[in-house]
């Protein structure tokens, strides 16, 4: 079965830093773009970053409110992708969510996420 | 606040149909961009339901089904199953935001 699993969600104070993770399992991990969404308590689904697969240089992007404090990176021989977190503020509070790209060949504005992990809870508080 | 609305809740009776609505603007579903709809059950990780506007992925049955018009977009769900009972979103792309956009999810409940 294909699956991402993310991981390495918590507590932490603010302006501190946290990592999490995303590893996927049953497909070609490196074959793939991965997008971060987060969804703050009792909110909707906001864009974080994304990282597109190797054939597209694994570059990366970042939504105005986390950019400078996040870097998305990935380890293909792992199956791991990773959001490094920094500067944290409470309004990072949410569930993170990766999910895997689908039409990357195309425009950002054509793709759909087609498999998605559960999701790992960053709590950001003194 | 999502930038696609959608209604907070919607309920059918087995066997019967419901159509969640998902409402945006001219930045988003109005300027053409595809709208895609997702299924979430309790405590799991969302599912690709419907992309392109009215496909389904392998697995789906045919009683989903996707419609467009204008700045809305619709998922019908015939033929309702209590396994059905889930949060529904949509999800388009923002040319004004330059990101990808959601609603904010309905819950169906089956009766």
């Amino acid at each position: 079965d294909e699956q991402l699993v993310e991981s390495g969600g918590g507590l932490v104070q603010p302006g501190r830093s946290l990592r999490v993770s995303c590893t996927g399992s049953g497909f070609n991990f490196g074959d793939y773009g991965l997008n971060w969404f987060r969804q703050a308590p009792g909110k909707g689904l906001e864009w974080v970053s994304f990282i597109r697969s190797r054939a597209y240089g694994r570059t990366t992007e970042y939504a105005a409110s986390v950019k400078g404090r996040f870097i998305s990176s990935r380890d293909d021989s792992k199956s791991i992708a990773y959001l490094q977190m920094s500067s944290l503020k409470t309004e990072d509070t949410a569930v993170y969510y990766c999910s895997r790209i689908r039409g990357e060949y195309q425009l950002p504005s054509y793709w759909f996420f087609d498999l998605w992990g559960r999701g790992t809870l960053v709590t950001v508080s003194s | 606040q999502s930038v696609l609305t959608q209604p907070p809740s919607v309920s059918g009776a087995p066997g019967q149909s419901v159509t969640i609505s998902c409402t945006g603007s001219n930045s988003n579903i109005g300027a053409g961009y595809e709208v895609h709809w997702y299924q979430q059950l309790p405590r799991t990780a969302p599912k690709l339901l419907i992309f392109g506007h009215n496909i389904r992925p392998s697995g789906v049955p045919d009683r989903l089904s996707g419609s467009k018009s204008g700045t809305s977009a619709s998922l019908v769900i015939a033929g309702l199953q209590a396994e059905d009972e889930a949060d529904y979103y949509c999800q388009s792309y923002d040319n004004s935001l330059s990101s990808w956009v959601f609603g904010g999810g309905t819950k169906l409940t089956v009766l």
